[in-house]
């Protein structure tokens, strides 16, 4: 089976730091994407990884360690728009994993 | 421009009748993707098709159907068998082939729509 887990909710100050963490089991592993999701929207992507390491966009960083089946997302300078839920997904060849997602609510 | 639409937003069904979700793409993506999200849970897997006239089931396949008959179209059917139909519905699609070096493309997804069975 696959697992994919994420905490369910954070809070967080404006302008500050928080970190968001996924762990996974699965079968496969062809990579594994970060979506930022609205209430009632779409999920809008974020980042990817496939190799083991930190890959930085703008206020946005994610982490991917392999053999700890472990990733997590950065999120610096925090906005009250950043206020979302954050997925995590693990690409498994043709099919994608995706965990619960973590409600971020960032108070002014 | 470019991208995935889903019509309607919200759909309304009495329970027992079946009712068909369209998912229509421009951006000449190969492979396309039903999924179904419930509250507090991520998107489940129902079906997904990575040619035309070619679909796999996903995770919870059963009381829906799918046709994949123009590249562009991937409509989804709940029909009554479905126990639970009542939740939000995204599509979404992928070019066919990753990015250098063996690596995959991100999913663009369409803005859903919210199927409320009463």
């Amino acid at each position: 089976g696959q697992n994919i887990d994420q905490p369910t909710e954070m809070t967080a100050t404006e302008g500050a730091i928080v970190q968001i963490n996924c762990t996974y089991q699965t079968s496969g592993f062809n990579g594994l994407f970060w979506y930022q999701q609205h209430a009632g929207e779409a999920p809008t992507f974020l980042s990817y990884n496939v190799l083991d390491g930190l890959e930085e966009k703008g206020r946005f960083s994610s982490f991917l360690s392999r053999s700890k089946g472990y990733s997590y997302l950065l999120l610096k300078e925090l906005q009250m728009k950043d206020s979302a839920s954050y997925l995590c997904a693990v690409n498994n060849f043709n099919k994608f994993y995706f965990g619960s997602g973590t409600k971020l609510n960032v108070k002014p | 421009d470019g991208g995935i639409t889903q019509s309607p937003k919200y759909l309304f069904r009495k329970e027992g009748q079946n009712v068909t979700l369209s998912c229509e793409q421009n951006l000449n993506h190969d492979a396309m993707y039903w999924y179904r999200q419930d509250p507090g849970q991520g998107l489940r897997l129902i079906y997904y098709s990575q040619i035309v006239n070619d679909f796999q089931k996903g995770d919870i396949a059963e009381g829906y159907s799918v046709s994949r008959e123009k590249k562009e179209s991937f409509p989804l059917t709940v029909t009554s068998a479905q126990k639970n139909p009542t939740a939000f519905y995204l599509c979404a699609s992928i070019p066919k082939g990753g990015r250098a070096g063996g690596q995959w493309n991100e999913q663009f997804f369409g803005p859903g729509t919210r199927l409320t069975v009463l």
